[in-house]
């Protein structure tokens, strides 16, 4: 049964980057079958989809987020990456990784909180 | 975007309630709906997809319905372990989107 779990700094600085990695184990991310994704909820508000990859490396991004957001892929080490440049304390959130079938999320990552604080 | 908004967005009941949640797509988007629960503290976990179709291992209290614009979950007697928090997705189209939640409470 394949797990996902986020690893990263938890505490940002207000107009420096957010960098977030999400690691597999006990199955591969290299499949057909699924897309990767991140999706982030603010503390005691609701969810928001940031993007998704495929293991080719093509993505799809909330256009909310877009020009600031890049998800990255790395089949040899089982893992996909989160950056968020120029965050503002409305990053701060929990962010979560998620497998994606047919863009439905059915497997998530236990979620790490970020908080974007001087 | 597609735009879900959910209603009510908190409700409180009882042990063994019918619970019913509405979720309504600002455009048509099929039956590509999927509900997720979260509990208190917890990760939200896939109940349904397809706007009917239950993810393996959820209790079959748990049903979906509808297709277009207006979806609704039903849970037909309320466990102790449903106190949780609702939420729809719409994975009609890009960006993916979520309605604002349904925080399900003891009453």
């Amino acid at each position: 049964q394949l797990q996902l779990q986020e690893s990263g700094p938890g505490l940002v600085k207000p107009s420096e980057t957010l960098s977030l990695t999400c690691t597999g184990s006990g199955g591969s991310i290299s499949t057909s079958s699924y897309y990767w994704g991140w999706i982030r909820q603010p503390p005691g508000k609701g969810l928001e989809w940031i993007g998704s990859i495929f293991y080719t490396g093509s993505s799809y991004y909330n256009p909310s987020l877009k020009s600031r957001v890049t998800i990255s892929v790395d089949t040899s080490k089982n893992q996909f990456s989160l950056k968020v440049s120029s965050v503002t304390a409305a990053d701060t959130a929990v962010y979560y990784c998620v497998r994606l079938r047919r863009n439905i999320a059915n497997n998530w990552g236990q979620g790490t909180l970020v908080i974007v604080s001087s | 975007a597609i735009q879900l908004t959910q209603s009510p967005s908190s409700l409180s009941a009882s042990v063994g309630d019918r619970v019913i949640i509405t979720c309504r797509a600002s455009q048509g988007i099929s039956r590509a709906l999927a509900w997720y629960q979260q509990r208190p503290g917890e990760t939200p976990e896939l109940v349904i997809y397809d706007a009917s179709t239950l993810e393996t291992g959820v209790p079959s209290r748990f049903s979906g319905s509808g297709s277009g614009t207006d979806f609704t979950l039903t849970i037909s007697s309320l466990q102790p372990e449903d106190f949780a928090t609702y939420y729809c997705q719409q994975f009609n189209s890009y960006p993916l989107t979520f309605g604002g939640g349904t925080k399900v409470e003891i009453k």
